[in-house]
């Protein structure tokens, strides 16, 4: 199993520019999120989805889009990029989202937006 | 509403030395509790959990102990490697999104030879 991977690793973009950050996994997991990682902010919930067709914001989601035509991918589209979503953006996954699930993570994005 | 302090970093320690993070939280009810730990260049893992209170998680010579009544998941390990250098989160459900986990800060743990 290659767990979550996501791409790319890196990106720098210019503000204003569009792109997507992709995200996959093959543990057959209903769960996925997207997460953004800042200094001394721990992790924040950027959009969920409980499984293929169904998505939700969580707790920052302006910006970012999200679609979940599969089991396997999610991925994170930001629209418009800002100077302020420079960040490092992390998927993961867990089997039901319940409380006591684990979710694994994938490796990250790090994008700038200049 | 729901959040989680966690001990603030960096933390260097000698090989050998003895680690705790500090972890409290704030929460309705008695939520599972996990430590998630980001070594250099990589994404999250769990390092351990503990799904109800008084219940123990351990791995890989790291504990915490669930303790209600002072709401706290502290992580201890009594010998620290060069290898443990790494971001530890503490982190619970919580908020109004299904599956959302709340995370701390994150302690940065640096462990010298």
């Amino acid at each position: 199993n290659a767990g979550v991977t996501q791409t790319p690793k890196f990106q720098v973009l210019k503000t204003g520019q569009s792109m997507t950050l992709q995200c996959a996994q093959d543990m057959n997991h209903e769960y996925m999120s997207w997460y953004r990682q800042d200094p001394g902010m721990g992790l924040r919930l950027i959009h969920y989805s409980v499984g293929a067709g169904i998505t939700d914001q969580g707790e920052v989601p302006n910006g970012y889009n999200v679609s979940r035509s599969t089991t396997e991918d999610f991925p994170l589209r930001l629209l418009s990029a800002a100077p302020s979503q420079t960040s490092v953006y992390f998927c993961a996954s867990s089997t039901a989202g319940l409380n006591t699930d684990t979710q694994y993570f994938g490796p990250g994005t790090r994008l700038t937006v200049l | 509403g729901n959040s989680v302090t966690q001990m603030e970093g960096p933390v260097t320690l000698s090989e050998e030395a003895f680690l705790t993070i500090n972890c409290t939280y704030t929460a309705t009810g008695y939520p599972s509790l996990f430590w998630y730990v980001q070594y250099p260049g990589e994404g999250l893992q769990l390092l351990l959990k503990a799904t109800k209170a008084d219940d123990k998680g351990s791995n890989k010579g790291f504990e915490a102990t669930y303790r209600k009544e002072t709401t706290s998941f502290h992580l201890e390990k009594g010998s620290v490697q060069v290898s443990d250098s790494a971001v530890y989160f503490c982190a619970f459900p919580g908020g109004t999104s299904y599956g959302k986990l709340t995370f701390g800060q994150g302690t940065i743990l640096t462990v010298h030879p």
